[in-house]
């Protein structure tokens, strides 16, 4: 069974622009989680989706937003683009969500450079 | 609210040596708690959890860890290191069964030395 896979790995912008992650969840899974990971914040929950539906949300401002499809592929978009949003963005899939009954798969991430 | 430290941003052992990474954990609750392993340029590979249950719990690679609710600690220790072992390691906490996300520690780089 293949792995959570996110494109693109390496993604290069400038401060200002928009940009958009993609998750392709493990085959079966219907939730998809999201994280932030950097050297000085750590690794931080940005948001959750069920079945199309945000189920939970972190600590983020309005930049940061996601959806989901019907094939319980992700994405996640952030727009007017800081400094500050360099980072390891990470996803993770699990059967239905229950983080402490089901083991979240990690994908390899997307590594986000803001110029 | 629940949240997690780890002691020690770096530790450093040598190949055979006993591996030591330490947790401790806030809950208010009893915890759901985690171990992940991230090695450069990879996503995270879950190494064992807590849930109810034994107090012990056996992951992969020949780590375990145990919950000491006295001590609010879910030390990380493996009998042996050896050079694959080099990596990150997080501990992470969640409140329950069907939470929906989990808080992170701040990491421990291990550096493995032959």
């Amino acid at each position: 069974k293949a792995g959570v896979t996110q494109t693109p790995r390496y993604l290069i912008k400038t401060r200002g622009q928009q940009v958009t992650l993609s998750c392709s969840p493990i085959s079966g899974h219907r939730s998809v989680s999201w994280y932030q990971q950097t050297p000085g914040q750590g690794l931080q929950f940005l948001f959750e989706y069920f079945s199309e539906t945000q189920r939970n949300k972190g600590n983020f401002p309005g930049r940061f937003s996601g959806r989901q499809f019907s094939n319980s592929r992700s994405e996640m978009n952030v727009s007017t683009l800081e400094l500050g949003d360099s980072a390891l963005y990470l996803c993770a899939s699990s059967q239905t969500g229950g983080v402490g009954n089901n083991e979240q798969f990690f994908g390899p991430g997307t590594r986000l450079t803001v110029l | 609210a629940q949240s997690v430290t780890q002691l020690g941003s770096h530790v450093s052992v040598s190949e055979g040596a006993l591996v030591l990474l330490r947790c401790n954990y806030s809950s208010s609750v009893p915890p759901y708690l985690f171990w992940y392993v991230q090695y450069p340029n990879q996503g995270l590979q879950l190494l064992l959890k807590y849930t109810t249950g034994a107090t012990l719990v056996k992951g992969i690679n020949g780590f375990e860890a145990e919950f000491k609710k006295s001590e609010t600690s879910f030390h990380l220790t493996k009998p042996s290191a050896h050079m694959s072992d080099a990596a990150e390691y997080f501990c992470a906490v969640t409140l329950s069964g069907s939470a929906r996300q989990l808080t992170f520690g701040s990491g421990t780089q291990l550096t493995v030395l032959p």
